[in-house]
């Protein structure tokens, strides 16, 4: 059972440019989140995708835009890169019930440097 | 607002010591709670959670945690410290009816032989 794979694994962008970063959610998971991790910082949630929704959005500016696809895969977009944008890009993906308290599976990560 | 506060940002423990790892959380509901553990260059990895019922929680590797209300409390432990254990530690909380966990700063682990 493949767990939550993200693509690619680094990344090295100029400021300025666009980029997207892949998730793929553990097999019979229908929700994805994003989350952004700095050098030494907990994770910040970015957003999360349910039924090819943004269901629930973080402080993250509009150049954080992401999809959903059919398949549950998912894309985060971010354009017009500032330095403050490298960071580790986790990918969590859940199957969210009635009770809450849902478990998150999170994916190795996409390590993302603007130069 | 939710918050997390992770005391000690680096946490260093004789092998077979006792792992203490502190986690205030701050929630208007009563929330729900996770410890996550992150290895190099890894994505982190589920520990143990809390929902509803017993509030002593036990988990994977050892580890478990106790929910204290009235201290807003979820202090993670493990007995005896393994080499294997060094790793840094999230705490984390959600909100019934939200859909995002809020992290703490993370703890680092360093476990001396």
């Amino acid at each position: 059972d493949a767990g939550v794979t993200q693509s690619p694994t680094h990344l090295i962008k100029t400021r300025g440019q666009q980029v997207t970063l892949r998730c793929s959610p553990k097999s019979g998971h229908d929700t994805v989140s994003w989350y952004q991790q700095a050098l030494g910082q907990g994770p910040q949630f970015i957003f999360q995708y349910y039924e090819e929704e943004e269901r629930q959005r973080g402080n993250f500016p509009d150049r954080f835009s992401g999809h959903q696809f059919p398949n549950y895969s998912s894309e985060l977009n971010v354009n017009a890169l500032l330095l403050g944008d490298s960071a580790l890009y986790l990918c969590a993906s859940s199957l969210v019930g009635l009770a809450g308290g849902f478990e998150q599976y999170f994916g190795p990560g996409t390590r993302l440097t603007v130069t | 607002a939710q918050s997390v506060t992770q005391l000690g940002s680096h946490v260093s423990v004789s092998e077979g010591a006792l792992v203490l790892l502190r986690c205030n959380y701050s929630s208007s509901v009563p929330p729900y709670l996770f410890w996550y553990v992150q290895y190099p260059n890894q994505g982190l990895q589920l520990l143990l959670k809390y929902t509803t019922g017993a509030t002593l929680v036990k988990g994977i590797n050892g580890f478990e945690a106790e929910f204290k209300k009235s201290e807003t409390s979820f202090h993670l432990t493990k007995p005896s410290a393994h080499m294997s254990d060094a790793a840094e530690y999230f705490c984390a909380v959600s909100e019934p009816g939200t859909y995002k966990y809020i992290f703490g700063t993370g703890t680092r682990l360093k476990v001396l032989a």
